[in-house]
């Protein structure tokens, strides 16, 4: 089966700490992986997707990463707008995606 | 990318009533998918919903439970029937924009949270 840990749960940091949060995922065979962002109240907002191992992706702070096993959501200097959960997301078959539970981000002033 | 909405944002419902959420897309997409989140979960799959032909339900989900509709290629209706409180939920539709990229990614709306009392 299928399965997509994110680690950790939840995650506090200071403004302008550095930190990466974990993707790890068991899967039969990878089409692509998708990380979003998740503000209370709302919907899922896209950020990256990343589809062979070694692959980087960068949006302004974020910045995404992907072994064969794991991908990691380095987060530089964060400001606390960034604060949010953090989802990945996996694809196996054709339009059929399997999400984790999630990072939750607080970024304290 | 395409703007996506839904009514109603949230309710609050009796047991054993229906509700009926709506999807709006701003640009015609082939594929429509619908979620369900649980308070401190992840989004799991309910459904596919292609305009023109009939839903296609993950395990665990039943059409009789959360029947749907795709009649164009930018509007879709989720119908939570015979609501229990464990139905208590956010609901969440999503699209994948062709226009965005070649690849399979999918975008979201906003969200209804359910409320069953």
């Amino acid at each position: 089966e299928d399965q997509v840990t994110q680690s950790p749960e939840a995650l506090r940091l200071q403004e302008g700490e550095s930190s990466s949060l974990n993707c790890s995922y068991t899967v039969s065979g990878l089409r692509g992986l998708f990380w979003y962002r998740q503000d209370p109240g709302k919907g899922p907002e896209f950020l990256f997707t990343l589809y062979s191992a070694g692959e980087e992706k960068e949006k302004e702070r974020l910045k995404a990463t992907l072994t064969k096993k794991e991908s990691f959501l380095h987060i530089t200097a964060p400001k606390p707008e960034d604060s949010a959960t953090y989802l990945c997301a996996v694809q196996v078959s054709y339009q059929k995606v399997t999400f984790g539970t999630g990072t939750k981000l607080q970024v304290i002033p | 990318s395409a703007v996506i909405s839904q009514k109603p944002s949230r309710d609050i419902c009796q047991r054993g009533t229906s509700l009926t959420i709506q999807c709006q897309v701003d640009s015609q997409v082939t594929m429509m998918f619908w979620y369900r989140q649980q308070p401190g979960q992840s989004l799991t799959l309910i459904a596919t919903a292609n305009q023109g032909s009939e839903a296609t339900y993950e395990s665990g989900f039943v059409i009789d439970k959360f029947p749907i509709s795709r009649p164009n290629l930018t509007f879709s209706t989720l119908t939570v029937s015979n609501m229990s409180p464990e139905d208590s939920s956010i609901y969440l539709c999503s699209v994948e924009d062709p226009g965005m990229s070649s690849y399979n990614e999918q975008f979201f709306g906003p969200g209804t949270r359910l409320t069953v009392l």
